[in-house]
């Protein structure tokens, strides 16, 4: 069963940081980009940031670009947020998702998603 | 960047009747890169609909996806109670790859 479980949320002050992990089962991880998508209280989607399958390239929302960083660890099966600068409008549910691949081309649209870690900015 | 405008912002429906919802980009999305999500409340968005009119996997034929340009429609032939749900459009064509606000489909 495929399976993608996100940790590392929790409150943290304004100004401050803070690590996400996504870990990944039940697909062959390095073969596909995975992105980060949040959605702040009561509100819609915002697709944060993404990285490709091998790592080198990257995608970031003008929103967070300069204060967050992604990354992957392909032996671990695993995904990384490091959030700095946090801001109040950072506070939002962030979920990972698996890029929709087809033919050798991963797609900025999402297919399978984790249940998300809540990440609180506040003082 | 595009925007996206999805309409109507709630819609109030009966199990059994035909939902119609609509997502209107400010510019045209070439090659239909345009995506259906579901979301139930405390839950994650689940993927319906890509390339405008492909069914993602196990999603039921009732869903149905149309529209090219600007002007795309997520089709619900005929609502089943678990279908109540929000509703967001995605477009994936550019950067920054940004989601419609989302319809609120709720029973009536």
């Amino acid at each position: 069963e495929m399976q993608l479980v996100e940790s590392g949320g929790g409150l943290v002050q304004p100004g401050g940081s803070l690590r996400l992990s996504c870990v990944a089962s039940g697909f062959t991880f390095s073969n596909y980009a995975i992105h980060w998508v949040r959605q702040a209280p009561g509100k819609g989607l915002e697709y944060v940031s993404a990285i490709s399958s091998n790592g080198l390239s990257t995608y970031y929302a003008n929103s967070v670009k300069g204060r967050f960083t992604i990354s992957r660890d392909n032996s671990k099966n695993t995904l990384y947020l490091q959030m700095g600068s946090l801001r109040a409008e950072d506070m939002a549910v962030y979920y990972c998702a698996r890029a929709y691949c087809s033919g050798g081309t991963c797609y900025h649209l999402h297919d399978y998603w984790g249940q998300g870690t809540l990440v609180t900015v506040s003082s | 960047e595009i925007v996206l405008m999805q309409s109507p912002g709630t819609l109030s429906l009966s199990p059994g009747e035909r939902a119609t919802l609509s997502c209107r980009a400010s510019q045209s999305v070439s090659s239909s890169f345009l995506a259906w999500y579901q979301q139930k409340p405390g839950q994650a968005p689940r993927l319906l609909i890509y390339g405008a009119s492909s069914r993602a996997t196990g999603i039921p034929d009732r869903f149905s996806g149309s529209g090219s340009g600007t002007d795309f429609t997520l089709t619900i032939s005929r609502l089943e109670p678990e279908d109540f749900a929000v509703y967001y459009c995605q477009q994936y064509e550019s950067s920054p790859y940004t989601f419609g606000q989302g319809t609120k489909l709720e029973i009536k």
